[in-house]
């Protein structure tokens, strides 16, 4: 079965410092781009950064660039994102995605359950 | 960047009726534009990819369609189980989500 399972998430203060995991099962995890999405609490989707099969391209949302490292080891199956400087805005449960692509087309077509990170003194 | 819109942001809707979502992206993209469904606690579903290609496992009610900056998805008879937000998601330039739009029970 395809699988993927966050871990990772908990209560933090402002300025901390949080590491998701994300571990893939099922699937040549080697084989794929990967993303971050996360979503408020009662708001929308937001992707936060996605990173490429063998980690030699990395891509941020603007509101993480420096903040938030997205990183990955294929030989553990597994996905990571490092985040520094948390601020209450970042709030909010992440999944960890599996982005597939055919003919040029990207979408994520594989998803975890998610991982809740609050950010609060 | 490019921006994603969606309307109406919410909708009600009875079983049986047709819904139909626009999604409008602030520059074309083409046909980079998928669409996702969301029920409260769970993750997102991958409905459509590539504006009208049908995910496997998918009911053939749903369907998208459009190119350049104006999308659709249409649901031609909703099901109990369609109760839910639904997303539009471009991928022409990394990815950007549309708000959103939340279909309840009428």
């Amino acid at each position: 079965e395809v699988q993927l399972v966050e871990s990772g998430g908990g209560l933090v203060q402002p300025g901390g410092s949080l590491r998701l995991s994300c571990a893939a099962s099922g699937f040549t995890f080697s084989s794929y781009w990967m993303s971050w999405v996360r979503q408020a609490p009662g708001k929308g989707l937001e992707w936060v950064a996605n990173i490429k099969q063998d980690g030699s391209e990395k891509y941020y949302v603007d509101s993480v660039k420096g903040r938030f490292t997205i990183s990955r080891d294929n030989a553990k199956n597994s996905l990571y994102l490092q985040m520094n400087s948390l601020r209450a805005e970042d709030t909010a449960v992440y999944y960890c995605a599996r982005d597939l692509e055919l003919r040029y087309y990207y979408y994520m077509d594989v998803w975890g359950k998610g991982t809740t990170v609050t950010v609060s003194s | 960047d490019i921006q994603m819109t969606q309307s109406p942001s919410s909708l009600s809707a009875s079983v049986g009726d047709r819904v139909t979502i626009t999604c409008r992206a602030s520059q074309s993209i083409s046909s980079y534009l998928n669409w996702y469904q969301q029920k409260p606690g769970k993750a997102p579903k991958l409905l459509i990819y590539a504006a009208s290609s049908l995910q496997s496992g998918v009911p053939s009610r749903f369907s998208g369609s459009g190119s350049g900056t104006d999308f659709t998805l249409t649901i031609s008879s909703l099901q109990p189980e369609d109760f839910a937000t639904y997303y539009c998601q471009q991928s022409y330039s990394v990815f950007t989500f549309g708000p959103g739009t939340k279909v309840d029970i009428k």
